[in-house]
């Protein structure tokens, strides 16, 4: 199957510095990708949707402020969690999409620790 | 809008034994319909999915999963689970393009006992 890859997959920032997650589809072109976070022991929440060269669709009550999206190219999309606090501590993940396999690919994850 | 309800937040089974995993969905359009299984520490891998012709798939490793569209059921089976199948399962919905979201359950907790 496709290959997403994320980056990292784990980091650790002091409170109040902006932290930034890389989604690359390896092998294809990602017409939509997602994001997610993930808290302990529960489900999957998204978070935005964003789509090459558009603004990103940002889900009810996540701040867009806060998590800056952004889809540069067919092959890679980025999250900015700036001016991290503690309770932005998190399992993130993102997944690319495209019509071609009509399936979404997810990237390995990254657990981010604000401290 | 679209749902997704795991009844199961966690199953317990023996090693060998059969384990069903039950997830219900709600949607008013035509949807596709994914299992993921995730283990710990890790992003989510497709088990199996649903698009559309025959309502039983099956996965590589002897899971399998059947649409019910009457029940608005995507139950997950397995007739023997191992030791290595212990992990996360997440039910998903998905719309019909690109632009359609994936929703997720909340989860099942597979855990197996030796």
């Amino acid at each position: 199957g496709a290959v997403v890859s994320q980056h990292p997959s784990r980091v650790i920032c002091k409170s109040g510095t902006s932290v930034k997650i890389e989604c690359r589809s390896l092998d294809f072109q990602a017409t939509t990708m997602f994001w997610y976070r993930q808290f302990p022991k529960q489900s999957l929440m998204l978070m935005a949707t964003s789509n090459e060269g558009s603004k990103a669709t940002y889900e009810q009550g996540v701040e867009k402020d806060k998590f800056l999206i952004n889809h540069a190219s067919l092959t890679l999309s980025t999250l900015t969690v700036t001016s991290a606090h503690p309770e932005d501590s998190s399992f993130y993940i993102c997944s690319a999409y495209t019509d071609m396999n009509t399936e979404a690919f997810f990237g390995q994850g990254t657990r981010l620790t604000v401290v | 809008a679209q749902s997704v309800t795991q009844l199961d937040s966690q199953v317990p089974v023996f090693e060998e034994a059969p384990v069903e995993l039950r997830c219900n969905y709600s949607s008013s359009v035509s949807v596709y319909l994914f299992w993921y299984v995730q283990y710990p520490n890790q992003g989510l891998q497709l088990l199996l999915k649903y698009l559309s012709g025959s309502t039983l798939v099956k996965s590589i490793n002897g899971f399998e999963a059947e649409f019910n569209k009457s029940q608005t059921s995507f139950h997950l089976r397995k007739p023997s689970v191992h030791i290595s199948d212990t992990a996360e399962y997440f039910c998903a919905v998905g719309g019909y393009s690109s632009a359609s979201k994936i929703i997720f359950g909340s989860g099942t907790r597979l855990s197996i006992r030796p």
